[in-house]
This record gives C-alpha cells, structure tokens and sequence, in this order.
C-alpha cells in the first residue's frame, strides 16, 4: 500500500539547537499531519496542513515549532530551539481529502528525537 | 475535551483464542470512530471505521460496533493468530476540515504460538 517515509529515524540533539524532522508523503495526498507521542502515553495531534497552510493546531504546537512543504518537497516539522520535554517520538501522516470521514490517513514510522 | 479510554494496556493470548479490547470514548458533537494497528517499526496502520450509531466496521476478522449509547467501540476477533501481535489503537475524530485524530493509550496484545 501507499508508504509514509520519515527522515531521520533516529535523531539525537543538544536541548537549544534546531531540529528539522523530514516527512515524504504519499504522492497524491493534499493533507499533512504531525503527532507527537511521548513514551508509554498517547499518541497526540499537533498540527495539519493544507495547501501552503496551517488548518489546525493543538496546544502542543509551541511557538518554536513551524511546519512548511516548499514546492511540493518533503513537508518538515521545525524545532527552534528545542527543549528536554519535546524528546518523544514524531509521526507524520498523509490523507488524500479532508475531514474524518472519508479518507484514511497514512502514517510513516514516525522519528525518535531525544533532547539531551 | 475529546477522549479515548482503552481499558486494557496489555493482552496475552494464545492461537485461536477470542480478542476483545474494550474502548469508550467522549466527545462533543457525533464522532467518527476508528481502530489502527501498529506493527514494531512502523507507524499505525487504518484498520476501520464507522460513522454512525450501530454501524459495524470491520476488517482482517476484526470487527467492532458503534454504540452511541454507551459510548463504545470495542474491538473483537474470534481467533487470533501470531501474526495479529501489535499495538491496537481506538481513536475518534469529531469532523470539520481538519481530520484531527484523538487516540486511546493503545493495548499492546501478544498472541503465543
């Protein structure tokens, strides 16, 4: 079936630095999500994306996260500068439409970031 | 705001065995209901969903029912296999554009050989 990739897996950084976590979507789909899951809890909404622009964000979205898919290219989430409560896991999702009820969202393998 | 409860963090079975992982929910307006598996390695995985009260969603042999009136979603197989070892997720989405998925805490199901 249709696959999400998500670049790096795995990304270690300092607490302060920047991070850009890479998400290749499925090649049709005009909608883009971020969750966020931190160990042993829910998986948890952050934020999705629609033609060059932010529909929905949760609270979770600080004001250092950013998210942009310039020309049709990987669409990123950006941390800056992070901080030690945003190690989790990130997952990254696609859908072809909007709305819940009618197009199933795709999710990559997601990407572990750890903020020492 | 909206919530996922799933009942059982952890389930161990063996082969053939019936699954039932419990799931209620609590939301405003009418949502829609959705299960996804996640395989070690890999993101969740659509399962199925259903959109209104007493519609039964299904797939692979699971199936679950929507019960508006209890505000369940429970997910049920009736023999399992090895190969259905995964973390099971309920989740909902309460319409509008976004398509903003709210998850339960998942339930790690094992299933021995």
């Amino acid at each position: 079936g249709p696959k999400v990739l998500q670049i790096p897996s795995h990304q270690i950084i300092d607490m302060g630095q920047m991070v850009t976590l890479n998400c290749d979507p499925v090649s049709n789909h005009l909608y883009f999500y971020w969750y966020k899951q931190i160990l042993g809890q829910q998986m948890e909404f952050l934020v999705n994306f629609y033609n060059g622009k932010v529909m929905e964000k949760s609270k979770l979205f600080k004001d250092q996260f950013s998210v942009e898919r310039p020309d049709g290219s990987y669409f990123t989430l950006k941390i800056q500068p992070t901080a030690l409560e945003d190690s989790a896991v990130y997952f990254c999702a696609s859908s072809l439409g909007e709305g819940w009820g009618n197009y199933e969202q795709y999710f990559g393998p997601g990407t572990r970031l750890t903020v020492l | 705001g909206d919530s996922v409860t799933q009942t059982e963090g952890q389930v161990a079975l063996s082969e053939e065995d019936f699954l039932t992982i419990h799931c209620n929910y609590s939301a405003s307006g009418y949502p829609a209901l959705f299960w996804y598996v996640q395989y070690p390695g890999e993101g969740p995985q659509f399962l199925f969903r259903a959109s209104r009260d007493k519609e039964k969603g299904s797939s692979r042999g699971f199936e679950a029912t929507y019960d508006k009136g209890t505000t369940s979603f429970h997910l049920r197989k009736a023999s399992v296999q090895e190969s259905d070892s995964a973390v099971y997720y309920c989740a909902l989405a309460t319409g509008g554009l976004s398509g903003k998925l709210t998850f339960g805490e998942g339930t790690q199901v094992t299933v021995i050989s």
